[in-house]
């Protein structure tokens, strides 16, 4: 199994949907990323899990809603996204926060 | 503004010559700097690091260089091959100064060419 998968791997969704995007670290580390890549922009930070308790970031729309149940799983939820929320969507983990972080594959969302 | 700044979009070099690519920061308050690679549809893949008490690190044909007075820093790949092809992002953290919850603050990245 490799170290970080993100599922699913494409997702096409409208504005109205709730979906959610799944990610699993198989490396027992403790701090787990979401991280957002839109074209021609770097990877932009949205939200920081460290033992399981979320790092706060207020500049993320509440449209975006982080979950991690446990040290080895996080979601993101996803209700009623514009069209300018497509983008390539990664996980990341580290063994602690500030760590090396691992990169899983990311999910391609095109929000019609 | 953006705090980690990678000037090239990309660059071409020929097979087997060095490829360097460059990457500046603005925060000094960064203390780990990662180059990543990243090839189409996939995730950013980890090449290597250095902190900031260290100006070289080095591992196989990978060398990454750290001037903190300058703040900058490069990656020399030495000698490229055709599978070196890939977008290399360069990433900064404040790792040891306990804001690693900040995560990695990313360049745009650097679209490396080796021609045959």
């Amino acid at each position: 199994e490799t170290g970080v998968t993100q599922t699913p791997r494409h997702l096409v969704m409208g504005m109205t949907n709730k979906k959610s995007l799944k990610c699993e670290q198989h490396l027992g580390h403790n701090a787990m990323y979401w991280y957002k890549q839109s074209a021609k922009k770097p990877l932009e930070l949205m939200f920081v899990y460290s033992l399981e308790e979320r790092v706060e970031n207020n500049s993320v729309p509440s449209r975006f809603s982080p979950e991690c149940p446990n040290s080895s799983h996080l979601f993101l939820h996803l209700h009623t996204l514009q069209p300018e929320d497509s983008a390539l969507y990664l996980c990341a983990s580290s063994s602690n926060a500030g760590d090396t972080q691992y990169f899983g594959p990311g999910t391609r969302l095109t929000v019609l | 503004d953006q705090q980690v700044k990678q000037n090239s979009p990309s660059l071409s070099v020929q097979e087997g010559r060095i490829s360097i690519l460059n990457c500046d920061y603005t925060n000094s308050m960064f203390d780990y700097f990662l180059w990543y690679k990243k090839y189409p549809a996939e995730g950013p893949t980890f090449l290597i690091s250095i902190s900031s008490i260290k100006d070289k690190n080095e591992d196989g044909r990978f060398t990454v260089f750290l001037n903190k007075s300058a703040k900058h820093l490069s990656l020399h790949i030495v000698p490229s091959q055709p599978g070196d092809s890939a977008v290399y992002f360069c990433a900064a953290s404040l790792m040891y100064s306990g804001g690693g919850a900040d995560g990695l603050t990313f360049g745009k990245g650097t679209h490396l060419i080796i021609q045959p």
